[in-house]
């Protein structure tokens, strides 16, 4: 099945620093890339998403870009805040598969 | 509603015993989905439905795992015989389709077999 590889496993920043999350995959035809959020003890949230269509999609701090021809796709925080300290999950799905996460990266947020 | 409600938030088994979760997905969502998120955070696909129908259930353990999501009632995942490493938190998450829509999460329900 489709694999998602995610990296950095865990990253520090300085508060008002970027911090970027990248993640790559095997199956040219995955078409939905989302972007999850999860604190401790909660539930992922659905932070942003792109479908592959779209090269880049923007929402405030953060932003998603899509390289198909390279498989990737990468998640960038701006002028980062201790409360975007959280436990962040790409994610994708291709047709009629479920959707397949990313391990996870561990962002910390030094204020 | 318009958020996923799952229940109870924590269940404690002995091993042997069942455990039974259950989940409301958002109102107007044909799709359900449950996912498994053990220790290290993986999250693995358990069960798929499109209304009260299983769309895709390859990830399920079928000996002791079953799931319903009956009309009127909320959805439910049942384990029969709890084992020691089927303890996890158990997220169930609900979308208006299945191909590229948003999934939104529950908040989940952590199951401890002792």
């Amino acid at each position: 099945g489709e694999n998602v590889e995610q990296h950095p496993s865990t990253l520090s920043v300085q508060e008002g620093d970027s911090a970027v999350i990248k993640c790559t995959y095997s199956d040219s035809a995955s078409n939905y890339f989302p972007w999850y959020k999860q604190e401790l003890g909660k539930g992922p949230q659905l932070i942003i998403d792109i479908r592959s269509n779209v090269g880049e999609k923007k929402d405030q701090r953060i932003a998603v870009t899509l390289n198909k021809t390279a498989k990737h796709f990468s998640l960038h925080i701006t002028e980062t805040q201790p409360e975007d300290s959280a436990v962040y999950f790409c994610a994708l799905n291709s047709g009629n598969t479920p959707l397949v996460f990313g391990k996870g990266t561990r962002l910390s947020v030094i204020a | 509603g318009e958020e996923v409600a799952q229940t109870p938030k924590h269940l404690v088994r002995g091993e042997g015993q069942k455990a039974k979760l259950y989940c409301a997905p958002i109102k107007g969502h044909s799709y359900v989905f449950w996912y498994q998120q053990v220790l290290k955070n993986e999250f693995k696909f358990l069960i798929s439905f499109q209304n009260e129908n299983v769309f895709d259930e390859t990830g399920m353990p079928k000996e002791r795992f079953s799931a319903k999501c009956l009309p009127n009632s909320p959805c439910s995942l049942e384990i029969q015989a709890t084992k020691l490493e089927d303890s996890a938190v158990y997220f169930c998450a609900s979308s208006q389709s299945f191909r590229g829509d948003e999934q939104f999460f529950g908040p989940g329900t952590r199951l401890t077999v002792l």
